[in-house]
């Protein structure tokens, strides 16, 4: 089965201790990204990648580091988390191009909240 | 860059009603353009696409149209019924552009029975 999986699904943690959310692809996918979201603000991208070892900053960087060391994995590091970054959190990956049958595939979300 | 903008922000029909949400996009150069259905506690959803060469397109009980004019598409929901209660948000996508989808803020939508 074709999917994005994402761990943790729910966290609480502090201002200042680093965290790193996980998020994995079975699909071979070259592109994965990371959104944010936010009420009445729908989904905003973080970072982006277009394969291993290529990524670039989204809308919404400041904050967050991305790595893609393997093409089906691309996690998502909170150096210094801080109040402003509880959200809810989505993975996403997909085929690079333009193929008349593609989409993007999400993740089933994270939710974080830093106090 | 691109920006879109959806309407309405809450949505409440009665069961067998249709529903109808608008977005409107910034960037002529939009080529693509998906809907995503939400529903509590998951990840976004494709639903229905179209792209820049096509005006209409029908799903069973969903349909998109574009108006690349006037920059604008909307979702059109017939019959509804109470599992189509859920978010929707439009986006819109140059693909041959790496991919990035620029959502609109999403519209609730509730079916009452």
């Amino acid at each position: 089965e074709a999917q994005v999986t994402q761990n943790p699904r729910y966290l609480i943690t502090v201002t200042g201790k680093k965290l790193t959310v996980t998020c994995s692809q079975n699909m071979n996918h070259e592109y994965m990204s990371w959104y944010r979201q936010d009420p009445g603000l729908g989904l905003r991208q973080i970072y982006y990648s277009m394969n291993v070892e290529v990524t670039d900053k989204g809308d919404v960087p400041e904050g967050y580091k991305v790595s893609r060391k393997e093409k089906r994995n691309f996690p998502l590091i909170l150096e210094s988390p801080s109040p402003n970054q509880t959200s809810l959190y989505f993975c996403a990956s997909d085929i690079l191009g333009t193929t008349s049958t593609d989409t993007q595939y999400f993740g089933p979300g994270t939710r974080l909240t830093v106090l | 860059g691109e920006n879109v903008e959806q309407h309405p922000s809450t949505l409440s029909v009665q069961e067998g009603d249709s529903a109808v949400i608008k977005c409107t996009y910034s960037d002529s150069a939009s080529n693509y353009f998906p809907w995503y259905k939400q529903e509590l506690g998951k990840g976004p959803q494709l639903i229905i696409d179209i792209r820049s060469n096509v005006g209409e397109k029908k799903d069973q009980r969903i349909a998109v149209t574009l108006n690349k004019t006037a920059k604008h598409f909307s979702l059109h929901i017939t019959e509804t019924q109470p599992e189509d209660s859920a978010v929707y948000f439009c986006a819109a996508s140059m693909r041959a552009a790496g991919n990035k989808l620029t959502f609109g803020g999403g519209t609730r939508v509730l079916v009452k029975p």
